[in-house]
């Protein structure tokens, strides 16, 4: 199976400050057709989780710009430009390259 | 608008039997793979089946105890979970999965296993 890591496991941020939180699997997530299975979900206090990010760094619709994804094989990246107090709430990675589809433990975002 | 939402949680004995229910409005749910997510209290996620076309796959955890279908007439998809442990009790979401993503989710059906 396919081991996502995420870092850091919560964080506290300041309304208007940047916020940046690490995914790692443990094998490369770039398949043959040239596309990484790679997704971010933000779940809201007491929702259902919602995709933000799909494929290392496509937004998904109606998400702001303020969020981007980066990365590569095996090392991922989402960053907040800047922290509103909507972005509070536990972010999950995930891969679908193989099954079983696996997640990150999740990073809980606070706001300050 | 698509939408998804799940029935047929509740409270079951350890070894007991249930069977959660998805209806899919807004869409077909024969033309995408559908899923089942589950999340245990206060804990991550976790991707339990998924079928798609004829072919269903399942996390090891729940192979030979869960089974995954659908009924294209009545545009649902179901879980069924026998032989139920404690480790089971968790929200299931009905997800439905489009180029690898999941972008629809349901509201989340609470399964509790316990005597």
């Amino acid at each position: 199976d396919i081991v996502m890591t995420q870092s850091p496991l919560s964080m506290s941020v300041t309304p208007g400050q940047p916020a940046s939180i690490s995914c790692k699997s443990t094998q490369s997530l770039l398949e043959s057709n040239g596309r990484t299975y790679f997704f971010w979900y933000l779940q809201k206090p007491g929702q259902s989780p919602q995709p933000l990010i799909y494929e290392v760094s496509y937004r998904f619709s109606g998400v702001p710009d303020r969020f981007s994804g980066s990365g590569s094989g095996t090392d991922f990246t989402l960053k907040i430009s800047r922290v509103e107090t909507d972005d509070v709430g536990v972010y999950y990675c995930m891969q679908s390259s193989q099954f079983p589809i696996t997640f990150g433990q999740g990073t809980r975002l606070e706001i300050k | 608008e698509m939408q998804l939402l799940e029935s047929g949680g509740g409270l079951v004995q350890p070894g007991g039997s249930l069977r959660l229910s998805c209806a899919a409005s807004g869409f077909s749910l024969n033309d995408y793979e559908m899923n089942w997510v589950r999340q245990s209290p206060g804990k991550g996620l976790q991707w339990v089946s998924s079928i798609s076309g004829t072919s269903t796959f399942y996390t090891d955890s729940v192979k030979g105890r869960f089974t995954i279908s659908r009924d294209n007439s009545k545009n649902a998809l179901y879980l069924q979970m026998n032989t139920l442990r404690a480790e089971d009790t968790a929200v299931y979401y009905c997800v439905k999965r489009r180029q690898r993503l999941f972008d629809i989710w349901g509201q989340g059906a609470m399964v509790t296993v316990s005597s």
